[in-house]
């Protein structure tokens, strides 16, 4: 047990650019989940993956927001045209498919700076 | 719509101390409570989950309680440390929304040496 790995740590980019993040999950978790940090607020959801099934979006998930599971093993989350305000940590997490009642593990998360 | 607070948002005490988190959340239909440790830049470290038919966990120094029908949980942390210096926070696991985790903004604790 590895534990949730993401990369990069972090990343600078230039408003308008495109980034990718990467997850990668323990290995025997089938669930798999994205959220967003900003400074001094508690995460907030942004999408669950059953397997390879993206089965819930948040609100807060814009169309230039995608997310992907294809295998259902790593996941990317791919933000197109950033913005400023989507400068925040994004953490990714996962957790045995056994009920709700399995706890949840997080990665150290990849810091996002949009300038 | 469940909402989740933690009180104080920010607390300092001696080495030594013996300590409590609150947590409070307003729906009491769950499934269960996570407690969270997060250092500064870091991830989220899972320290405890309280399922809803339960009443408290421990592990070592830390022992969580869950009073579901007040909408109340507790980490009570003994003996505080340097080392235990970082961010807390709790989240609902809420059966109206059982594919995420409901966070509060956490509690900033800084123990002194």
């Amino acid at each position: 047990d590895t534990g949730v790995s993401q990369d990069p740590r972090h990343k600078i980019t230039k408003r308008g650019q495109n980034v990718t993040f990467r997850c990668d999950p323990i290995s025997e978790h089938n669930r798999l989940y994205w959220y967003r940090q900003t400074l001094g607020q508690g995460p907030e959801f942004l999408t669950y993956f059953q397997n390879e099934a993206q089965l819930e979006k948040s609100r807060l998930l814009s169309d230039r927001f995608s997310a992907e599971r294809p295998k259902g093993s790593f996941s990317t989350l791919e933000i197109q045209r950033t913005e400023q305000g989507d400068s925040a940590m994004y953490l990714c997490a996962s957790s045995r498919g056994e009920g709700y009642n399995s706890p949840l593990h997080f990665g150290n998360g990849t810091r996002l700076t949009v300038t | 719509k469940q909402e989740v607070t933690q009180i104080p948002a920010a607390l300092s005490v001696p080495e030594g101390e013996n300590l409590v988190l609150n947590c409070s959340f307003t729906d009491s239909a769950i499934y269960n409570l996570q407690w969270f440790r997060q250092d500064p830049g870091k991830g989220l470290t899972s320290l405890l989950l309280i399922q809803s038919s339960q009443r408290e966990q421990t592990s070592g120094r830390l022992n969580a309680s869950l009073d579901k029908s007040s909408g109340r949980s507790t980490l009570y942390i003994a003996a505080s440390q340097p080392g235990d210096s970082a961010t807390y926070l709790c989240a609902v696991r809420d059966r109206g929304a059982t594919n995420k985790l409901i966070f509060g903004t956490g509690t900033l604790l800084a123990v002194q040496p």
